[in-house]
């Protein structure tokens, strides 16, 4: 099946800086890539996604590219808040086009 | 435009017992998949529904079975508990099949004591 990982585990920066948060999968059959922010007791809520049809999503100060010949996509976040202080999975979906197969996610940290 | 809805949102259970949880997916979506989330982890894929049948199944023992109504909402149903089901029990709708954008629900808040 589906196997997708991610990297970092967690991740500190400073306010202001930018965050960026690499994912890997292993079906070259995907074709559609999340990514979730999940603040403490809350759902994963859909921040940006991307499909196999292009190579860059912008939305504001988040960013989503994608290399489907090495089979990564990444998550840029520009000019951090502390608001974006939570916990994001990239997700894949399966060649069947049923099942969305996350990473294990990264704890973003973002210092005042 | 109601988003996914789920309840309970907590409940707890005693080890052996049966729980009931309930889905109502975005307004306009057809497909339910039922996911759990295991503290410290990212969401496992239990099965998902579409016209009231189950179209696909993660690696879930079949104490974990489901149903999806005629209006699309769905239950996720799970037998003899164990402690190892304490997790967040997330829906989630979309539309069709395919790469259709996938909605969540607050989640279900399920302890096994």
């Amino acid at each position: 099946g589906e196997n997708v990982e991610q990297h970092p585990s967690t991740l500190s920066v400073q306010e202001g800086d930018s965050a960026v948060i690499k994912c890997t999968y292993s079906d070259s059959a995907s074709n559609y890539f999340p990514w979730y922010k999940q603040e403490l007791g809350k759902r994963p809520q859909l921040i940006i996604d991307i499909r196999s049809n292009v190579g860059e999503k912008k939305d504001q100060r988040i960013a989503v590219t994608l290399n489907k010949t090495a089979k990564h996509f990444s998550l840029h976040i520009t000019e951090t808040q502390p608001e974006d202080s939570a916990v994001y999975f990239c997700a894949a979906l399966s060649n069947s086009g049923y099942a969305l197969n996350f990473g294990k996610g990264t704890s973003l940290l973002v210092t005042p | 435009d109601a988003g996914v809805t789920q309840s309970p949102t907590h409940l707890i259970k005693t080890r052996g017992q049966q729980v009931t949880l309930r889905c109502s997916p975005k307004s306009g979506h057809d497909t339910v998949s039922w996911y759990q989330q295991a503290l410290g982890q990212g969401p496992q894929f239990i099965f998902q529904y579409y016209e009231e049948e189950e179209r696909q199944r993660g690696n879930f023992p079949d104490r974990f079975s489901g149903h999806q109504f005629p209006n699309y909402s769905s239950e996720l149903n799970v037998n003899a508990l164990l402690l190892g089901d304490s997790a967040l029990y997330l829906c989630a709708s979309s539309l069709g099949q395919g790469p259709n954008t996938i909605y969540f629900g607050e989640g279900s808040w399920l302890t096994v004591v």
